[in-house]
């Protein structure tokens, strides 16, 4: 029963495009969204996040957009960079205000020079 | 300055063998927690320790137990390892109330 998901395990843009990264959820319970990038051989670097009362959030090249009703957020990065090659979590939290995020699988995103 | 560090980086042992994670955090944080990423890639939280004291407990086998002696360090010891075992172990820290996590590097166990 995975309640995070990320159906696309690898996305291919090029360098200047946007990039646009999906995670669905299932529990409503989730109040609470956060994007983590990984390199390889590192682990998960904090990038952005989205609390549910709020449908945008940006922080420079990356803005995370959240649609509560489809159970959707996206994470957009423009203009895409070689150096943001990696891996992209999404996770979500606010299940009894344990601190407990639940991760998505991940999707794999090479950005081509 | 690392923010959350892990030792050993890499960890290759025998089947039945007892071994130790260690996890330290510079952060001032007072929450603690421990992640396995398994072969599937997907990151599972494990332990959650704040002030020492365990707040999440999973359905972990009892092999694996958690140590805090203070809130700057939370280790991993296990027991009797199994293949399935292998696996990459995530350390992260937050402040107590709010979401965000800060992850270490990560420990790469691989049981033989």
């Amino acid at each position: 029963d995975q309640q995070v998901k990320q159906n696309s395990p690898s996305l291919s843009v090029q360098e200047g495009r946007i990039s646009i990264l999906n995670c669905d959820y299932t529990n409503s319970m989730f109040d609470y969204f956060l994007w983590y990038k990984k390199y390889p051989a590192e682990g998960p670097t904090f990038l952005i996040s989205i609390s549910s009362i709020k449908d945008k959030n940006e922080d420079g090249r990356f803005t995370v957009f959240l649609n509560k009703s489809a159970k959707h957020l996206s994470l957009h990065i423009v203009p895409s960079q070689p150096g943001d090659s990696a891996v992209y979590f999404c996770a979500a939290s606010g299940l009894v205000n344990t601190g407990k995020l639940i991760f998505g699988q991940g999707t794999t995103l090479q950005v081509k020079p | 300055d690392t923010a959350v560090s892990q030792t050993p980086k890499y960890l290759v042992t025998q089947m039945g063998n007892d071994k130790s994670i260690k996890c330290e955090q510079n952060l001032g944080h007072d929450t603690m927690y421990w992640y396995k990423q398994d072969s599937k890639k997907f990151l599972k939280i494990m332990f959650s320790y704040n002030n020492k004291e365990l707040i999440i407990n999973e359905t972990v086998p009892n092999r694996f137990s958690p140590k805090s002696p203070d809130k700057a360090h939370l280790n991993l010891h296990i027991n009797s390892l199994e293949l399935g075992d292998s696996a990459v172990y995530f350390c992260a820290s937050s402040l107590a109330g709010e979401e965000t996590q800060y992850f270490g590097p990560g420990t790469r166990l691989l049981v033989l």
